[in-house]
């Protein structure tokens, strides 16, 4: 069964405008969110994070809303970049899990100049 | 020059051999974890490390071998039980820490085929 679960294989969006990409988990358990991009045939790369005890986080460009109730989070980019044109993987670990790492599979998103 | 590394980049066996795969990492981490990424699958855990002479199965662990003798290196062995062995294997190293901090940092990947 699938924990994480990110539904958009893919999304494209115009340069300049916002990316949001989504992700939804099923384990109650999950406390710490992760997200990360990965370049074809390169280890991914941590972009942001967020702990259960926060509904928001931001970082530059990248935020991360967590919604607890309806176990979502959604990762926004905002202006969108050609550069951030990747896969975008969802990650989520749960106390007392020896800090595993649970993954979603990924949504390319593509960014057009 | 810092970080995790692993090699080689790219490596070729023929079926039924056994390969390692190595990573090595000089930034102090104590945890170690192995994944594996596939065509739309994500990545998934083989085997990781929280601490030296220690190691535990991930959720894919059947073919695959680790070992954990310095806190630097956690090379995985690839073998000839591992039924679909061709895909991309991540290595990750990560602080064995309390609860928000725990982000892993990747390397750079080893792609291996196997003919």
């Amino acid at each position: 069964d699938q924990q994480v679960k990110q539904n958009s294989p893919s999304l494209s969006v115009q340069e300049g405008r916002i990316s949001i990409l989504n992700c939804d988990y099923t384990n109650s358990m999950f406390d710490y969110f992760l997200w990360y991009k990965k370049y074809p045939a390169e280890g991914p790369t941590f972009l942001i994070s967020i702990s259960s005890i926060k509904d928001k986080n931001e970082d530059g460009r990248f935020t991360v809303f967590l919604n607890k109730s309806a176990k979502h989070l959604s990762l926004h980019i905002v202006p969108s970049q050609p550069g951030d044109s990747a896969v975008y993987f969802c990650a989520a670990s749960a106390r007392g899990s020896n800090y595993k790492l649970t993954f979603g599979k990924g949504t390319l998103l593509t960014v057009n100049p | 020059d810092g970080g995790i590394t692993q090699s080689p980049k790219y490596l070729f066996r023929k079926e039924g051999q056994n390969v390692t795969l190595s990573c090595e990492q000089n930034l102090n981490h104590d945890a170690m974890y192995w994944y594996r990424q596939d065509p739309g699958q994500g990545l998934r855990l083989i085997y990781y490390s929280q601490i030296v002479n220690d190691f535990q199965k991930g959720d894919i662990a059947e073919g695959y071998s680790v070992s954990r003798e310095k806190k630097e290196s956690f090379p995985l062995t690839v073998t000839s039980a591992q039924k679909n062995p061709t895909a991309f294997y991540l290595c990750a190293i990560g602080p064995a820490g309390g609860p928000g901090y725990n982000e892993q940092f990747f390397g750079p990947g080893t792609r291996l085929t196997v003919l």
